[in-house]
């Protein structure tokens, strides 16, 4: 299957500050998700992104597929933000082959 | 509209029982995937169904088995449960299964 790693895979954040997180994937692909997942273990959808640039209000994504990585930008954290964050990726087939997960803790 | 439901939320079990948990796709999605997520790591991919047929498998034993309903809910059975199956299954759902998914909130599985 497709290797995913993530960095950092953890990172703790005074309130207000930005962050970058980033993906790195073994393989062409055509699916690209970001994930949070927040303490009850819910997996909130952020950006289905497999190529370009997207943006949500303090968050945007950019995926480089030609050189297999993805960026995850938050900026002006809150404390809701704490979590894990999880990097999925998918190639022609029908599952999803996540990363590890950067777990981010934002301190007030 | 309401989003993937799963059932039960919790469940305690004994090794070697079996266990079978539910899952609801968002209405007008007919394909369900399955995901089991040990702690401490991402979720693994266990089955893809698409229109009451099994389009994906990822690597579980033959304990773990599944099907979809022409309703397009599913079901997960997992039969002579090991210490090891304890974990957070979670399903999601997706309009054909190569597109976004989106989650539930997931069973969590604990056997003793």
């Amino acid at each position: 299957g497709i290797q995913v790693e993530q960095s950092p895979p953890d990172l703790i954040l005074q309130e207000g500050a930005n962050s970058t997180l980033r993906c790195n994937f073994s393989d062409s692909v055509n699916n690209l998700q970001w994930f949070h997942q927040n303490p009850w273990g819910q997996l909130i959808n952020l950006f289905y992104i497999p190529s370009g640039t997207k943006q949500n209000g303090r968050l945007s994504a950019t995926t480089v597929a030609t050189e297999r990585y993805s960026l995850l930008y938050i900026s002006s954290s809150q404390t809701t933000d704490s979590g894990v964050y999880f990097c999925a990726v998918g190639a022609g087939a029908n599952n999803l082959f996540f990363g590890t997960g950067t777990r981010l803790t934002v301190i007030p | 509209d309401a989003g993937v439901t799963q059932s039960p939320t919790h469940l305690i079990k004994t090794r070697g029982q079996h266990v079978t948990l539910r899952c609801s796709p968002i209405s007008g999605h007919k394909s369900v995937s399955w995901y089991q997520q040990v702690l401490g790591q991402g979720p693994q991919f266990i089955f893809q169904y698409y229109e009451k047929e099994e389009r994906g498998r990822g690597n579980f034993p033959d304990r773990f088995s599944a099907r979809q309903f022409p309703n397009y809910s599913s079901e997960l059975n997992v039969n002579a449960l090991l210490l090891g199956d304890s974990a957070l299954y979670l399903c999601a759902s997706s309009l054909s299964g190569q597109e976004t998914q989106y989650f539930g909130p997931g069973t969590r599985l604990l056997v003793l």
